[in-house]
Formats: C-alpha cells, structure tokens, sequence
C-alpha cells in the first residue's frame, strides 16, 4: 500500500467554483502533514501545513482527520490561476516528507 | 537570493551512458533531499543527506545510482549505466533543519532525462 494516496482528477471546474479534494495515508504515527502545488512542468512549492484543527490561508481550507487518516483541501472562488496539481505530503519521521501522486485541477473561464 | 540550482535542465542520452546530475543547495541549508518523478510513480524520495553525509538511501532503485555530496554547496546523483526505464524528471531540493516542523523544502527546477 502506498504511504500516501489521492484521487488523480482531474477536476474540472468553472471560475468561481468551490473545488474539495482527500488524500489518506498509510501510518498513523504520521506527525505532519502538507499540501504542496506543483504547475505543469515546475517543481512543487509549499501551499500550506495542515493543522489539526483545520485552518484557512485565503481562499484555500484544509482539514485532517487523524481517525481515519485523510486529509483534505478545499478551494473556494476558485481562480484561473489555481490550475495546478495538488500534492498530499505527510511526514512520518522527523526528516522524510512523503509525497501523493497528486490530484490535478483545471479552472476554466 | 539563489534558490536551488540544477544541471542540465534537459539531457537525452542512449542507453547504457552514464548521466550525471548536479545540484547545488540553498546556502546554509543542511538537509539535500534527490527525488525522482514520473507519471507513473510520482514523486520518489531517492536520497537524503545531513551535513555532506548520507542518512538514508533507501529509495535508491538499484546499484546503477549513485549519490554523493562532497561539500555543502555540491552534490552528484549519477547514473551508470542508464536504461530507458529511468527517464524521468530528477529535482533535487534542499532545507534548513530547524524547518522540519514547518514540511518547506525548496526544490530546484529538475533536471527533465530522457534515455533512449
């Protein structure tokens, strides 16, 4: 089994769209967890941390749930702009950061 | 200020030629972390280093790879003999230590191999 998992896509939606995505992980002593942003033929760059609590950066909302080991992100007035991949990353060790596949969204016009 | 650096950007080679990748690191970062993607597998944590100095290389497919950092400010993932099942984009990213909690690595731009 894979350490981390997500839904390939795509998501297709409209601008202005609110768009929700999970990824779920395999070890529950897992200490940390990301969602990072990857454009097409880029590297990926850090979006946000994921708290245990949920917590909102702008338009952007994650949530964790430790019993039963997903983690979501949510995207709201979605933005032509946030066509991107979006990575599930988690932390199982102090120094290694696991990385999703990814999940891929298109906003169009 | 510089952010990761890679090179080359982009190789073709055929089969069977050795590759070699290079990456210098943000200064004063002392976690390098080589990663290999591709469509099938995504992202895969190949090596890391602390310090110039190997922690795990786990992830290293097999004894074709081979990584080495002989200075802070350098490293070499190489490839000897490459076969087309490695074609793949390699980055290569870098962190300062004492950001571990906050999960930032700083990735360079890849380097895009292609072996024929």
């Amino acid at each position: 089994r894979k350490e981390v998992e997500q839904d390939p896509g795509p998501f297709n939606v409209p601008e202005g769209a609110t768009v929700a995505f999970n990824c779920t992980y395999s070890n529950s002593a897992s200490q940390s967890f990301f969602w990072y942003r990857q454009d097409c033929r880029k590297e990926p760059k850090l979006l946000m941390s994921v708290y245990s609590s949920g917590n909102e950066d702008g338009r952007f909302t994650a949530q964790l749930n430790r019993a039963s080991q997903y983690i979501s992100l949510l995207i709201r007035d979605s933005k032509l702009s946030d066509s991107a991949t979006y990575l599930c990353v988690v932390r199982p060790n102090d120094y290694k950061l696991s990385f999703g596949a990814g999940t891929t969204v298109t906003v169009r016009a | 200020d510089a952010g990761v650096i890679q090179s080359p950007r982009h190789e073709v080679t055929e089969m069977g030629q050795e590759v070699t990748l290079r990456c210098k690191p943000i200064s004063g970062h002392d976690y390098l972390f080589w990663y290999r993607q591709t469509m099938m597998r995504g992202l895969e944590l190949l090596i890391y280093f602390n310090n110039n100095v190997p922690i795990d290389d786990s992830g290293m497919p097999e004894d074709r790879f081979s990584a080495k950092m002989p200075n802070a400010s350098f490293s070499t993932l190489k490839i000897q003999p490459s076969e087309p099942r490695d074609s793949a984009v390699y980055f290569c990213a870098s962190r300062l230590g004492t950001s571990g909690r906050t999960g930032e690595l700083f990735f360079g731009e890849g380097s895009r191999l292609t072996v024929l």
